[in-house]
This record gives C-alpha cells, sequence and structure tokens, in this order.
C-alpha cells in the first residue's frame, strides 16, 4: 500500500546514545515532515524539508538532525539521546505545501532512560 | 507555541448521536485541516476548509469556519463506536511561513455503544 513508512516502530535507548529513525514515502511527494507528539502537548514539529536536500528547522528542533538525501527518505537523527526526547516521533509527507493534507506514518515509540 | 486549541479536550457520547468539537486560532490563515488519530496510530486527513470557505460537508462530516471570529467546528453526525479517537485542527498560517501545518491540541472522543 502506498504511504508513509516509518522505522523502528518502538526503541529504547540510553542516554548518551545515538540512533536514527527512517522515513520513506512511496508518493512522490516533494514536502516531508517529523512531528513529535507528547501527552497533552500536540504535536510539534522538529524539522521540515520542502525537498531533496533541503532541510528547514521546525518548533523544537534542539537535540535533533536531519537529512534528505534522496526524495523519498527522510531521516531524523538523535546524537546524544536524553529522556527529555522521550516520545512518539511522527513522518509525514505533503505533495505541495499545506494545501493538501499530510499523510502520516504509523509512529515510533522512543524511551530514553 | 499552539496555533490551535481544541474544545472541549475530552467528549463522551452515544452512538447515534452528534459530536461537535470546536478550534480557535489566533492569526489569519491559508486553510485549516482536521485530522483524526485512533489510538496508538498516526493522524489521518479527514477534510480541508480554505480561508474563502464557510461550510464543508464529506460523509458524516461537516466543517464551518469563521474566520471573523477565528475559530471552526467540527460536527460528526449519527456517530458510532468507530468514530472513538482524537481529532486535531491544523492551520496553515499566512503570518508563519506557510510551508508547514500547526496542529492544536486536540478533542479526545469516546463513543459509547
Amino acid at each position: 500500500n502506498a504511504g508513509v513508512t516509518q522505522t523502528p516502530k518502538f526503541r529504547v535507548l540510553k542516554t548518551g546514545q545515538s540512533m536514527t529513525l527512517l522515513c520513506a514515502q512511496d508518493m512522490n511527494h516533494e514536502y516531508m515532515y517529523w512531528y513529535r507528539q507528547d501527552p497533552g502537548m500536540g504535536l510539534r514539529l522538529i524539522h521540515y524539508s520542502v525537498g531533496e536536500g533541503t532541510t528547514a528547522k521546525g518548533e523544537v528542533p534542539d537535540g535533533y538532525n536531519v537529512s534528505r538525501l534522496k526524495k523519498q527518505n527522510f531521516l531524523l537523527g538523535l546524537e546524544s539521546a536524553a529522556p527529555s526526547q522521550t516520545s512518539v516521533y511522527f513522518c509525514a509527507s505533503s505533495r505541495d505545501r499545506v494545501d493538501y493534507g499530510y499523510t502520516f506514518g504509523s509512529g515510533t515509540r522512543l524511551t530514553v532512560v | 507555541s499552539q496555533q490551535g486549541e481544541e474544545d472541549p479536550q475530552a467528549l463522551s457520547i452515544q452512538e447515534g448521536e452528534n459530536a461537535t468539537m470546536n478550534c480557535s486560532y489566533k492569526t489569519s490563515i491559508n486553510n485549516l485541516q482536521w485530522y483524526r488519530q485512533n489510538s496508538g496510530r498516526g493522524l489521518v486527513h479527514l477534510i480541508l476548509i480554505r480561508s474563502n470557505e464557510r461550510e464543508k460537508h464529506s460523509g458524516r462530516l461537516r466543517v464551518t469556519l469563521d474566520t471573523s471570529k477565528k475559530s471552526s467546528s467540527l460536527l460528526i453526525t449519527a456517530s458510532r463506536a468507530a468514530d472513538t479517537a482524537s481529532y486535531f485542527c491544523a492551520t496553515a498560517s499566512v503570518s508563519y511561513n506557510t510551508d508547514k501545518l500547526i496542529f492544536g491540541t486536540g478533542t479526545r472522543l469516546q463513543v459509547f455503544p
């Protein structure tokens, strides 16, 4: 099925470890986004990309890095995980800016201990 | 900071009843979108209403937009147990960078059979 695939689905990290979350979409969408979702906070934008090779900061970018080397993939990296980064991470893609609905992945539940 | 604020935070109704949830926002917008999130899943796009539209329908969903009051409402008619989910509004603001959506904190809807 066409859509957005996130890997892994679950992960437990120790403080200070690093990891990369992968997002892949097969809809040829230009725009891709990483959000985190915390109880009572809704979704907050971490980073986003408006096309291959581009990235931009969102609302809460500190502690995260991203790369968009291929149009279909958007990677989110945590260089040195902290307990405050315990969250559910969602990737989304969009055909064009904000005039179309976003397609979301099923999420990655990350726990940092 | 959140652009959209949903009200109520939680809503419980019986099957067959109508459910209404509201979204208020702070700045001028290009469009407003509603999403549904089932427990443990990603968000699913429901409907988009543009700033020059006042009402839009999709199946059992009816969305209204009042730009003078900076508010929108989502009405689900003849609710079903399967409608149990969290509902989020998201805005594309002309005041902010319109390359991204800003999500509210959501309304949690429980529909009892």
